[in-house]
């Protein structure tokens, strides 16, 4: 199974300042296709997740552009440029690479400090 | 537009059988590409993917579950199912449905979530 791990576990932060979440798998997540299939999801309080980013840092339909994505490998960040207030919640990632099993990390809590 | 609910019982007795469903509406569960998964969330944990059923019929399970559960689905009604036997007290969590396309392209929408508890 691949573990995913991500830190730090809980982060505030004040509004309009940058927060920077990391990612990190157990084994490779480049696909033998060459794409790289970690995606990031948002669960705010009491809703279902949403995804935000894909194949690292492609952002989903409607996802503002202070979310962006990086990383390669093992190694992943998922970076707010400005945090508003609408962004609290937990954020995973999650890998698809080595399907058909699909794994999350942890997840990040964000609030405001 | 892509509608997912859940449905089934909230309550489970600890070694039965948790069954729910999932009604899609917007679209079939014959859609080329499309998986049609099944995820869960401890209270106050993290997401934990149980299965996904392709377009074509085939179900695929997370290998730790994989002894426990059936995934499968009714056309007719345009709905998918789970099935998760000899429930313990782990097995208390909110049950997602959700649904992705190949490649993970799309991944979206999530039903609502539904409390499932198992105790007697």
């Amino acid at each position: 199974e691949v573990v995913m791990t991500q830190s730090p576990l809980s982060l505030p932060v004040s509004l309009g300042q940058p927060a920077s979440i990391s990612c990190r798998s157990s084994q490779s997540l480049v696909s033998s296709d060459g794409n790289t299939y970690l995606d990031w999801f948002h669960q705010r309080p009491g809703q279902s997740p949403r995804r935000l980013i894909h194949k690292v840092s492609d952002r989903d339909s409607g996802v503002p552009d202070r979310f962006s994505g990086s990383g390669s490998g093992t190694d992943f960040t998922l970076e707010i440029s400005r945090v508003e207030a609408e962004d609290v919640g937990v954020y995973y990632c999650m890998q698809g690479t080595h399907w058909p099993e699909i794994t999350f990390g942890p997840g990040t809590k964000v609030d405001i400090k | 537009q892509l509608h997912l609910q859940e449905s089934g019982p909230g309550l489970v007795r600890p070694s039965e059988t948790l069954s729910l469903t999932c009604s899609v509406s917007g679209g079939s569960i014959r859609s080329n590409g499309y998986h049609w998964g099944w995820f869960r969330q401890p209270p106050g944990e993290g997401l934990q993917w149980i299965g996904s059923l392709y377009y074509t019929g085939t179900p695929y399970y997370m290998p730790s579950l994989k002894s426990r559960v059936t995934i499968s689905g009714d056309t007719s009604k345009n709905q998918f199912s789970l099935r998760l036997y000899s429930v313990t007290d782990a097995d208390t969590a909110v049950y997602y449905c959700a649904t992705f396309t190949d490649h993970f392209l799309r991944f979206d929408p999530w039903g609502q979530g539904t409390l499932v508890t198992v105790s007697s």
